[in-house]
C-alpha cells in the first residue's frame, strides 16, 4: 500500500537553530510532493510543492525542499528557524495514476521552537 | 476570495447519535475531497466529489458515513450512527479543475463521540 514516512514526530529547536524534517514515500510512479502547515489554531495551508522540474523547491517563510527520487525522499529544511515557525508539518503525496487526485500524508511532525 | 469554511469547528455528541458535518469550498472549485484525522495520526482520504459526483470515495470507512454534495457546492458528511472510534479531525479540501493539483484546505471539525 502506497505510505508515506514522516521520521520525527516531535521536534524542539532554538530560534535559529537549522531544521529538516524527513519524509519517505512508498510509491514507484509519478508523484507530485507536497508540503503542509498548520499552525496552532489555524487551517492547513501550503508550505510549498514539488510537481516537476528543479528537485529543489523553495516555498514560503524561508523553507524548501528536496527531492531526490532515487531515495523516494522529500525532506524539508529551513536554515534558521523562528520561534512563529511553531507548528505541525505534514509531508503528502499525490500518487499521479487512475486520475485520481487524493492526498496520502504522513503522519506529522510537531515542531516547538524555544526562543 | 474566501477560503474554505467548515461548520461546526467542534462538535461533541454521544455514542448512536447522528451528526452533520458541512463544508464550503472555495467559489468555483469543482473538486472538494474530505479526510480525517483519528488521534494525532496521519491524515486519511475519504472521498472526492467532483461537482456533485462521487469520483473517488475508497476512503470511506464504512456505511455509516455518508457524503453529499447536491448541486455541485457544499458537501455535506453524516455520520450515522456515530461510534468513539469516530472521533477525530474531520478536514474537508477544495481544488479549481481537474488539472489543479493544488489542495486548500479548511480548518477542520473537531468530532469528539463519548
Amino acid at each position: 500500500a502506497q505510505s508515506v514516512s514522516q521520521h520525527n514526530h516531535h521536534v524542539i529547536l532554538s530560534e535559529a537553530a537549522s531544521l529538516e524534517l524527513g519524509c519517505n514515500y512508498s510509491y514507484g510512479g509519478t508523484v507530485n510532493l507536497f508540503w503542509y502547515v498548520q499552525y496552532p489554531g489555524q487551517h492547513l495551508q501550503l508550505l510549498l510543492k514539488y510537481f516537476s522540474g528543479d528537485p529543489l523547491v523553495k516555498g514560503i517563510k524561508g523553507f524548501e525542499a528536496e527531492f531526490i527520487k532515487s531515495k523516494f525522499s522529500f525532506n524539508l529544511r529551513k536554515p534558521s528557524v523562528q520561534w512563529s515557525d511553531t507548528a505541525e508539518y505534514f509531508c503528502a503525496v499525490n500518487p499521479l495514476s487512475g486520475g485520481y487526485n487524493k492526498l496520502i500524508f504522513g503522519a506529522g511532525t510537531r515542531l516547538a521552537v524555544h526562543p | 476570495e474566501a477560503g474554505v469554511t467548515q461548520f461546526p469547528s467542534h462538535s461533541v455528541i454521544e455514542k448512536g447519535q447522528t451528526v452533520t458535518l458541512r463544508c464550503d469550498p472555495i467559489s468555483g472549485h469543482d473538486n472538494l475531497y474530505w479526510y480525517r484525522r483519528v488521534m494525532g495520526k496521519e491524515i486519511k482520504f475519504l472521498l472526492h466529489f467532483v461537482k456533485e459526483s462521487k469520483q473517488d470515495e475508497s476512503g470511506m470507512p464504512n456505511n455509516r458515513f455518508l457524503a453529499e454534495r447536491t448541486g455541485g457546492t457544499y458537501s455535506t458528511l453524516k455520520v450515522q450512527p456515530a461510534e468513539l472510534e469516530d472521533s477525530g479531525v474531520y478536514f474537508c479540501a477544495s481544488s479549481r479543475g481537474s488539472s489543479e493539483r493544488i489542495q486548500y484546505f479548511g480548518a477542520g471539525t473537531r468530532l469528539s463521540v463519548l
